[in-house]
Formats: structure tokens, C-alpha cells, sequence
């Protein structure tokens, strides 16, 4: 099946600073790609949906100018967490579309704020 | 938008038996219906679909029933086995990749050896 990285798998930083998540898709070209965040024991919130060459679309209470996406290619998609703060720590997961319109998912970047 | 809404949360049941996971939708547009595993830690693996265009659909020890008329859909796990512990997630879109899918609660499924 088809391939999705994300990196960092984990990060640990100081509040107040920011973090840039990659995720990528190996061996095919996503035109779509979707970033969750989930908490422990909890589903995927979609944040935000990441369409190449154009503005992301954000989820109702999402801040788009803390939650930072970018899609610049189609085989890259990154969200930068800005100014980032306890409340911030979590686990997000990126996913994209496939050309069969499969949607995989990454590992995950476990991201704690301290 | 899309609500989906899954049942039970938790399910444990003896190796060997069978296990049901329920779940049912708000929008009657949406046509395209995926079952993720997700094991601790990890990313959600998909494990099977169905289109709104078939009933039923099989994968060896994994089916998924579909009722558009009632909005809703069911995973079934027969024979199961330890490996299959994890939490499972209904999903819910327009069958088309530029949707993202809206996602149940989970279900804790535990397979006691």
C-alpha cells in the first residue's frame, strides 16, 4: 500500500518556541493531504485540510495563525505549530489521499511542551 | 457536517468469539465508509472499506455491513485472536479523496487469550 512518513516522530521543546512537522508521501502524489491531532484515548480531530498550491482549510476553533500549514509540493505537506504552549502537547497525525482516494495515515509526531 | 457516532466503546470478548462494532451517520451524501485499527502509539492502519454501492463486503475474518436506508454500518470479527486487540475507528465521507473523513469515538476491543 501506499506510504506516509512524518517527521519528527517525537519532539520535546520550551514553551513559547515553535515546532515544523513534515509529512510527506513516498511513492505517490497527494493533492490532499489532512492533519488530525488526537488525544489519550481519544479519536482524530480533524484541524485542518492541505490542498497543494493553495490556503489550507481550517476546522471550526482551529487558530490558523498558531496551527501554520503549508503544502508545497505533492508530495509534502508541513504544519508549524508557533508560540507553542503546554496546552499545545499532543499527538498529531497527518494522512493523505491516495490516487484511489485511500487515505493513509503517518506515524504520528508526539509533541510535549514544557 | 457529518456525525458519526460509534458503539460500544469498550468490547471485551474471548479469544475465538466474534466481536460486532456499530456505528451510524448523520449525512445521507456520504458514500464511502473505512474501518482504521489503531494499536498503541502507532498510526491508524486501514483494514477494510465499503462503498455505498454494496451491503457487505469480506476480508478473510473481517466484514462490514452497510444499511444507506438506516445510516449505519457494523464491523464484524470472527475467530478473533490477541493481535486483534486495538482500539478500532468508523469513518465517513463523500467518496472522494479531496474529503477528509469524519471520524466515530473508537472502540477498545480487548481479546482475552
Amino acid at each position: 500500500g501506499a506510504v506516509v512518513s512524518q517527521h519528527p516522530s517525537r519532539v520535546i521543546c520550551k514553551s513559547g518556541t515553535s515546532v515544523k512537522i513534515e509529512c510527506r508521501s513516498l511513492d505517490f502524489q497527494a493533492t490532499t493531504m489532512f492533519w488530525y491531532r488526537q488525544f489519550p484515548k481519544q479519536s482524530l480531530m480533524l484541524m485542518a485540510t492541505s490542498n497543494e498550491g493553495s490556503k489550507a482549510t481550517y476546522e471550526q476553533g482551529v487558530e490558523k495563525d498558531k496551527f501554520l500549514i503549508n503544502h508545497a509540493s505533492l508530495t509534502l505537506s508541513t504544519l508549524t505549530v508557533t508560540s507553542a504552549h503546554p496546552e499545545d502537547s499532543s499527538f498529531y497525525i497527518c494522512s493523505a489521499s491516495s490516487p484511489g482516494d485511500t487515505q493513509y495515515f503517518g506515524p504520528g509526531t508526539r509533541l510535549t511542551v514544557l | 457536517g457529518e456525525n458519526v457516532e460509534q458503539h460500544p466503546s469498550t468490547l471485551s470478548v474471548q479469544e475465538g468469539d466474534s466481536a460486532v462494532i456499530k456505528c451510524t451517520y448523520s449525512d445521507s451524501a456520504s458514500n464511502y465508509f473505512p474501518w482504521y485499527k489503531q494499536e498503541l502509539g502507532k498510526r491508524p492502519q486501514l483494514i477494510i472499506d465499503i462503498r455505498s454501492n454494496v451491503g457487505e463486503k469480506k476480508d478473510q475474518r473481517i466484514a462490514v455491513t452497510l444499511n444507506k436506508t438506516a445510516k449505519h454500518f457494523s464491523l464484524h470479527i470472527t475467530e478473533t485472536q490477541p493481535e486483534d486487540s486495538a482500539v478500532y475507528f468508523c469513518a465517513a465521507r463523500l467518496d472522494t479523496g479531496r474529503r477528509a473523513l469524519t471520524f466515530g469515538s473508537g472502540t477498545r476491543l480487548q481479546v482475552q487469550p
